[in-house]
């Protein structure tokens, strides 16, 4: 079992929608999680961290189930330039991180 | 500021040649770690370098994979003898510290083609 897994997608979306993607790991001794952001032939970069209490960033909001292991993240109000691959990633062994293949996204006029 | 940066940005080599892959880290990020991310595949994780500590290598997928950190600054990662099967996008990244919640800012990564 992949230790990050994520659904592939894609998802396609109107702008102004509201998409939801999911995320669970295996390691119940993982201690950070985040979702990064990659475009098309481009580095991954942060989005957001994910705490257990939720957080929200905008139109972002992650949240973290330790119990079932499960990780969200909602983006309301998509807009054209939310299309993108979003990385699941989960700490591993302290500092190295896990990464998902990614959630593909595309928002469409 | 200066982000990550790494050279070369594309490599073409024949199978069997050796390689070497340089990165450069945002200045004072005491942390430096290798990616690889292969087609339709995560980002996997190759080794992590943090100050003068001993290097992280247990996700090295070969002995064929090396890597150093100079003055614990710049990174070279080498890649001996390579296969077609080395053939992904290799990414650095960087971070001030070890703390999980630490961000990461990566570099653009180095495309590498085995034929």
């Amino acid at each position: 079992r992949k230790e990050v897994e994520q659904d592939p997608g894609p998802f396609n979306v109107p702008e102004g929608a509201t998409v939801a993607f999911n995320c669970t790991y295996s390691n119940s001794a993982s201690q950070s999680f985040f979702w990064y952001r990659q475009d098309c032939r481009k580095e991954p970069k942060l989005l957001m961290s994910v705490y257990s209490s939720g957080n929200e960033d905008g139109r972002f909001t992650a949240q973290l189930n330790r119990a079932s292991q499960y990780i969200s993240l909602l983006i309301r109000d998509s807009k054209l330039s939310d299309s993108a691959t979003y990385l699941c990633v989960v700490n591993r062994s302290g500092y190295a991180l896990n990464f998902g293949k990614g959630t593909s996204l595309l928002v469409t006029p | 500021g200066a982000g990550v940066s790494q050279s070369p940005s594309n490599k073409v080599t024949e199978k069997g040649k050796d390689v070497e892959l340089r990165c450069d880290p945002i200045s004072g990020h005491t942390a430096l770690y290798w990616y690889r991310q292969s087609l339709g595949q995560g980002l996997e994780f190759l080794i992590y370098f943090q100050g003068n500590s001993a290097p992280d290598k247990s996700g090295l997928p070969s002995d064929r994979f090396s890597a150093e950190r100079t003055g614990g600054s710049v990174s070279t990662l080498t890649i001996q003898r390579t296969q077609q099967e080395d053939s992904a996008v290799y990414l650095c990244a960087s971070s001030q510290g070890q703390l999980p919640r630490e961000t990461q800012y990566f570099g653009p990564g180095t495309r590498l083609l085995v034929l």
